[in-house]
């Protein structure tokens, strides 16, 4: 089956910019999670969304939003780019529901670089 | 202090060392997951464990709940190991397994031939 695709793999901005990032989770699975990864401060998480719902969302500015489509496809947005905004950005997909415990299966994710 | 620590940072070894890798965590869980991640970014979830052990060809996963610790061993290590090895835990909230993953920092383990 296919994997959780993002899209799109690289992306260069400019400060100020806003971007919009692409998850396509595998097919079947409701949950899509995103999470920022930098060489300071590691992986962190930044959203989850379940069924078109965001389920939880971790400390990061109101810069960045989400959401989820009736397919379960994602995407998130970032607005007024800043520098510190430059990142490995990672979504995940699950089957996990309310009362389920599911694994995490990881798309290749976009480095967005900010110029 | 973070709420899930990983030892060692960075670790070497040769071709055909025991590896182990430690993670220990603060908050309540409902799973704990080990994740490889290779040069150039991409994930691979290896292990999801709530309680005792795991085993996936020479990887070993195990979990002890009361102590909040967790350990993954890699037995006969070959080159195609090196990767950076993250300790994730998905947080206890309210009883149920809502809550978001959190991550130690990872090791990153080279193997040598």
């Amino acid at each position: 089956k296919a994997g959780v695709t993002q899209t799109p793999r690289y992306l260069i901005k400019t400060r100020g910019q806003q971007v919009t990032l692409s998850c396509s989770p595998i097919s079947g699975h409701r949950s899509v999670s995103w999470y920022q990864q930098t060489p300071g401060q590691g992986l962190q998480f930044l959203f989850e969304y379940f069924s078109e719902t965001q389920r939880n969302k971790g400390n990061f500015p109101g810069r960045f939003s989400g959401r989820q489509f009736s397919n379960s496809r994602s995407e998130m947005n970032v607005s007024t780019l800043e520098l510190g905004d430059s990142a490995l950005y990672l979504c995940a997909s699950s089957l996990e529901g309310v009362g389920r415990r599911g694994g995490y299966t990881f798309g290749s994710g976009t480095r967005l670089t900010v110029v | 202090k973070n709420e899930v620590e990983q030892s060692p940072q960075n670790l070497t070894a040769q071709e055909g060392e025991f590896i182990t890798i430690n993670c220990s965590y603060s908050v309540g869980i409902s799973a704990l997951h080990w994740l490889q991640q290779h040069p150039g970014g991409g994930i691979v979830s290896l292990f999801m464990l709530s309680s005792g052990k795991k085993k996936h060809g020479r990887l070993i996963a195990t979990i002890n709940i009361q102590e909040k610790h967790s350990s993954l061993h890699i037995t006969a290590s070959h080159p195609r190991d090196s990767a950076v090895y993250i300790c994730a835990v998905k947080r206890l909230v309210n009883g149920g397994s809502q809550g978001n993953l959190i991550f130690g920092k990872g090791t990153k383990l080279s193997v040598k031939p």
